[in-house]
């Protein structure tokens, strides 16, 4: 079973604009992480934000937010005020806690977003 | 402060050769793991190394794939007989514990070898 969906495989946004990425994912384990990285064309993973599972609010970073529901497993990203800049492949990813000590990252399939000037 | 660096950053190879790929981690991270991405896809994981002990290995790891990280610092990535599949961007990531939650083994991930097998 898939366990990190990611439904949108490309999106545009204007300047300035706000846009909501979408992730939805699936796990049994009650202590889990999710996370958001940006892949430049460069190809460098860079991590954007995360939010824990016991964690009470959404999680923000600067102009990133993650809008964490819970009891419908979806945490899509939300980027305010975008930037040419921010053009690049968008990876939602999810690390389980108590069953897999290992803490590897499971990743969805990505949204590529295109800030139009 | 470096990084995570990853060598070479490309390698085209013919079918039938072997090639391996190195990646250095971050000073002091204990966990290092292997992932490949395909073209359009997220990564996947390959495997895991705490310090020199590698802990876990995905069923994509194929027999011709084998990893090590002698002494816990660098590691290797050994592809024997590649195959055009094997054609991937390989990414190393590091991480280690922190300070505080669970959630502070943050992997801070390499600039990634791109694999051509033609």
């Amino acid at each position: 079973a898939q366990k990190i969906t990611q439904t949108q495989p490309g999106m545009f946004v204007q300047e300035k604009e706000a846009v909501t990425l979408d992730c939805t994912y699936d796990t049994s384990d009650p202590s889990y992480g999710l996370f958001w990285y940006k892949q430049p064309s460069s190809g460098e993973m860079i991590f954007l934000i995360y939010q824990g599972s016991y964690d009470q609010q959404n999680a923000t970073e600067g102009r990133y937010s993650l809008n964490f529901q819970k009891a419908r497993k979806s945490a899509n990203l939300v980027i305010s005020a975008s930037q040419l800049g921010d053009s690049a492949m968008y990876f939602c990813a999810m690390r389980e806690g108590l069953m897999d000590s290992s803490y590897k990252l499971i990743f969805g399939s990505g949204t590529r977003l295109l800030v139009r000037p | 402060d470096t990084g995570v660096s990853q060598d070479p950053r490309h390698k085209i190879t013919k079918r039938g050769q072997n090639v391996t790929f190195r990646c250095d981690p971050i000073s002091e991270h204990n966990r290092l793991y292997w992932y490949r991405q395909t073209l359009g896809q997220g990564p996947e994981f390959l495997t895991y190394f705490q310090n020199e002990a590698q802990l876990e290995k995905s069923r994509l790891l194929s027999d011709r794939f084998s990893a090590e990280r002698p002494k816990g610092s660098f590691s290797t990535l050994e592809i024997q007989r590649t195959e055009q599949g094997d054609s991937a961007m390989y990414l190393c990531a590091s991480s280690a514990p922190g300070q505080g939650s669970l959630w502070d083994y943050e992997q801070y991930f390499g600039p990634g070898t791109r694999l051509t097998v033609t």
